[in-house]
């Protein structure tokens, strides 16, 4: 699976977008998008996940460059409880359906 | 009717002891994983396992070992435990494989003395 690169923290203003960039540059032609997220002392939770094309649902919005080099989840409307730590993880569908959980980004959403 | 439950939910036990943790989902599932998330925060794969096949991650002690009474459960035993083995372990499912979404237990905090 692709390695993936995070900033280690970012803060948003409640209310605001809140815009959480990933770095996958040798991401494989068949490998996805995932992206996690870890509220404080809970399980991960599955935010959205994308191959090619831009994503939304009712949780986030998933921005993949035309070269899949990177891409960017985008929470709408941040609140507090948005507060978590954010993993973007790359992987192909067929890789016995382990996720590989990198160091991600804690994102603190500001009242 | 969570989807994924584990317990304990917390775990205190002395070195050289050997514990159990138990994972059910209700959710129908085909696969279970089992998951360590260290002091640093980082989350491994410890084990993947459906009725067909263990996956077990090449750097787990042979001291840990999945065990499956039936489809809805996947229990983790740890013999004879050590220090480096405090961790929260996270339990996880999902449906059968290729399925994009994986569902996370509350996670049980392992605390090793």
């Amino acid at each position: 699976d692709a390695k993936t690169t995070q900033p280690p923290s970012m803060d948003c203003a409640e209310g605001r977008a809140a815009n959480l960039p990933c770095n996958h540059s040798t991401i494989s032609g068949n490998e996805y998008v995932y992206w996690y997220r870890q509220i404080h002392s809970q399980g991960p939770q599955y935010i959205i996940h994308g191959l090619k094309n831009n994503e939304t649902n009712e949780m986030a919005s998933l921005i993949i460059t035309e070269d899949r080099k990177s891409s960017t989840l985008i929470l709408p409307h941040a609140t507090l409880r948005d507060t978590a730590v954010y993993y973007c993880i790359v992987r192909a569908s067929n890789t016995g359906n382990q996720f590989y959980f990198g160091t991600g980004t804690s994102l603190t959403v500001i009242p | 009717d969570t989807a994924v439950s584990q317990t304990p939910k917390y775990l205190v036990t002395q070195m050289g002891n050997d514990k159990s943790i138990k994972c059910e989902q209700n959710l129908g599932h085909d696969t279970m994983y089992w998951y360590k998330q260290d002091s640093k925060k980082f989350l491994k794969i410890m084990f993947s396992y459906n009725n067909k096949e263990l996956i077990i991650n090449e750097t787990v002690p042979n001291r840990f070992s999945p065990k499956s009474p039936d489809k809805a459960h996947l229990n983790l035993h740890i013999n004879s435990l050590e220090l480096g083995d405090s961790a929260v372990y996270f339990c996880a499912s999902s449906p059968p494989a290729g399925y994009n979404e994986q569902f996370f237990g509350p996670g049980t905090r392992l605390t090793v003395l």
